[in-house]
């Protein structure tokens, strides 16, 4: 099974800034498949990034998503007050099952 | 417009049996498949497994198999989630969810609202 590891646990940034979040597999997920989730209190978690980089439909293009073999990289080029939300990683590139990381929390001050 | 309805809220009493579902609509159900996630109050994702409703192959997390079973009925575009005898520690939300694409490897592209489901003495 593949571990996914996120950092930083929470991120505290200000509207404007440019978060950062990491994903870290602790084996090689094959051929990119990987996915970023949303998911804001009281909400279901909404499909941001598919195949480590592909915006999912009607997503913002401040989202963007980076990375392959073990290290991949959500950024939010311009953090707005609704960006306010846990990010959970997910691979889906071996056998299940497809895990998900421990999600980053993005704080806007 | 896809659309994934799930069943609502539960409150039920430990080693009592429980079906919960999931309607899909706004697309061919028979080609996509649905995964089911846990949310444990406070905690984050777990993946437990999905299903192919055309054919109902499944595939479940080993952290998963044997406590829970996962099927589908194509004639009502309705995936299910149950449990034969509930644990307390099987309270959560449960979300379904439809894969992105209609490949076997695809994102959770599409989700229901959750299924809270409340196991206590």
């Amino acid at each position: 099974e593949i571990v996914l590891t996120q950092s930083p646990g929470t991120l505290s940034l200000s509207p404007g800034e440019r978060a950062t979040l990491s994903c870290r597999a602790s084996q090689s997920v094959s051929s990119t498949y990987l996915a970023w989730y949303q998911q804001k209190p009281g909400q279901a978690p909404r499909l941001l990034i598919h195949s480590a980089s592909s915006r999912a439909t009607g997503i913002p293009d401040r989202f963007s998503g980076s990375g392959s073999g073990t290290d991949f990289t959500l950024t939010i080029s311009r953090l707005e007050p609704e960006d306010s939300a846990v990010y959970y990683c997910q691979q889906y590139g071996s056998s299940p099952p497809w895990t998900f990381g421990q999600g980053t929390k993005v704080e806007i001050k | 417009e896809v659309q994934l309805v799930q069943s609502g809220a539960e409150v039920k009493k430990p080693g009592e049996s429980l079906k919960i579902s999931c309607k899909g609509s706004g697309y061919s159900f028979t080609s996509y498949w649905i995964g089911w996630v846990r949310q444990m109050p406070g905690k984050g994702l777990e993946w437990m497994g999905i299903i192919y409703p055309n054919d109902s192959d499944t595939r479940y997390s080993p952290s998963f198999q044997g406590q829970v079973t996962i099927s589908a009925d194509k004639s009502i575009s309705t995936a299910y989630l149950q449990w034969s005898s509930l644990k307390a520690s099987d309270t959560a939300m449960y979300y379904c969810a439809r894969l992105y694409s209609g490949s076997y490897r695809s994102a959770l592209g599409y989700w229901g609202q959750g299924s809270l489901v409340t196991v206590s003495s």
